[in-house]
């Protein structure tokens, strides 16, 4: 079975760039979580998504980011404009039930 | 509120020794999961062990261990006669059991070093 898969791996931006992350979930796994991971903390949920509606954006800054998943399978997050303190590893995650298979992240810089 | 505390920012051991990683967790939740994920250089999250609420049996899968304790709020991990492959950050992690709201909330994680 194929795990999550995420592109890219690595971006690098300046400051006020956008930037968007792609996002495919495990066949048949009808929930993907975004979370942000700022270097040296634990993820953070930015957002959930059953199908393709919204559970939980609460922590989405949606001033800056948006987050998308058509369809109810692949899912797409935006950054924009993209912040220093952006900076940071975003992990795709999926389930069925209640375990949550995490992608490798995309790892963003921000200059 | 939810919340994982990791009080161990780093640990660092030779190998073949036993050490432990503390997570305490603070929840309303009568009804809850826990979790331990490993995290190596790569960056994915692998996921190690789930222990329910109303579960306090330790348990035990090779060299690691985790002891459950619900009057203390702790759900520790030992590993025993560590190895360099152990090397990574370890994160604990809570999520409560109501259908629809299934987000997890991690602790700040330990570094753990296993030196040859």
């Amino acid at each position: 079975e194929a795990g999550v898969a995420q592109s890219p791996r690595y971006k690098i931006i300046e400051k006020r760039q956008s930037v968007a992350f792609w996002c495919n979930p495990i066949s048949g796994h009808a929930t993907l979580y975004w979370y942000q991971q700022i270097l040296g903390q634990g993820p953070k949920l930015l957002i959930q998504f059953q199908n393709n509606g919204v559970v939980d954006d609460s922590q989405l800054p949606k001033d800056r980011f948006s987050a998308e998943r058509l369809k109810g399978v692949d899912s797409t997050l935006k950054i924009q404009p993209a912040k220093l303190e952006d900076s940071a590893v975003y992990l795709c995650a999926s389930s069925r039930g209640v375990q949550q298979y995490f992608g490798p992240g995309t790892r963003l810089t921000v200059l | 509120a939810q919340k994982v505390t990791q009080a161990q920012t780093e640990i660092s051991v030779v190998e073949k020794e036993d050490v432990t990683l503390d997570c305490v967790y603070e929840t309303r939740d009568t009804t809850y999961y826990l979790f331990w994920y490993k995290q190596p250089p790569s960056g994915e999250l692998v996921f190690l062990i789930r222990r329910n609420s109303f579960d306090e049996q330790n348990e035990i899968s090779g060299r690691y261990s985790w002891n459950f304790q619900k009057s203390t709020s702790s759900f520790n991990f030992t590993i025993t006669a560590s190895q360099v492959v152990d090397s990574a950050v370890y994160f604990c992690a809570l999520r409560n059991i109501i259908q629809g709201a299934q987000k997890l909330v991690f602790g700040q994680g330990t570094r753990l070093t296993i030196n040859p």
